[in-house]
């Protein structure tokens, strides 16, 4: 089935440091998501891309959906103890296909 | 606006049991998917319901079972337990489901077979 390789698998940085995390799949993807997950709780979206090539923000965040549809990457700037969580991204490759996940990224942020 | 509730939050069951967990999505929500979390393997699609029915499904064995209800709510059946079926399920909603909504996902149900 479709899979998403998700890079790095933990992180550990310094408060105030950015952070790029990344997703790449084999297959082509019309929509990619970005999610958390806080310890105890439900992923929350935090970014959606529907178009090639877009970029967007949410605040600190900025994700991109690749050019090739197959890759998506978030980049989390000036980081704060509160990003620490396990952050997904997510593919959608047609309306008639669940939902696919890459493995997580575990953000540690050292005060 | 409540968000998405699952009960139980957390569950112990022997091999061999079977157990139902329910999912109640947002108000006005009528798609509901769960999804399997664990360690090794991630997150994984189970299956997905709207208006009652069973609209899309993963790879999963039989063992494996659900239904959404005429009031949205949901619930997954594990019959037979295995050791492996050990895992956080998930429940997301969303208004009609697919790719150009944002699926509100509930805390999950941890459920730990021994």
């Amino acid at each position: 089935g479709q899979q998403l390789n998700q890079s790095p698998q933990s992180m550990f940085i310094q408060e105030g440091e950015d952070v790029s995390m990344n997703c790449t799949s084999s297959s082509i993807f019309n929509t990619w998501l970005w999610y958390k997950q806080d310890p105890g709780e439900g992923p929350v979206l935090l970014i959606a891309l529907y178009k090639a090539g877009e970029l967007t923000s949410n605040g600190r965040l900025t994700a991109q959906f690749g050019i090739t549809r197959k890759d998506s990457f978030l980049n989390i700037s000036a980081s704060i103890p509160s990003d620490v969580g396990i952050y997904f991204c997510a593919g959608w490759a047609s309306g008639n296909t669940p939902l696919v996940f890459g493995k997580g990224t575990r953000l540690s942020v050292i005060a | 606006k409540a968000g998405v509730t699952q009960t139980p939050r957390y569950l112990i069951k022997t091999r061999g049991q079977q157990v139902t967990l329910s999912c109640s999505p947002i108000s006005g929500h009528r798609s509901v998917s769960w999804y399997q979390q664990t360690p090794g393997q991630g997150l994984q699609f189970l299956f997905e319901y709207f208006s009652e029915t069973q609209r899309n499904k993963g790879n999963f064995p039989g063992r494996f079972s659900g239904r959404q209800f005429s009031n949205s709510r949901s619930e997954m059946n594990v019959s037979t337990l295995e050791l492996g079926d050990s895992a956080l399920y998930l429940c997301a909603s969303s208004l009609q489901g697919g790719p150009q909504e944002t699926q509100y996902f509930g805390p999950g149900t941890r459920l730990l077979v021994l």
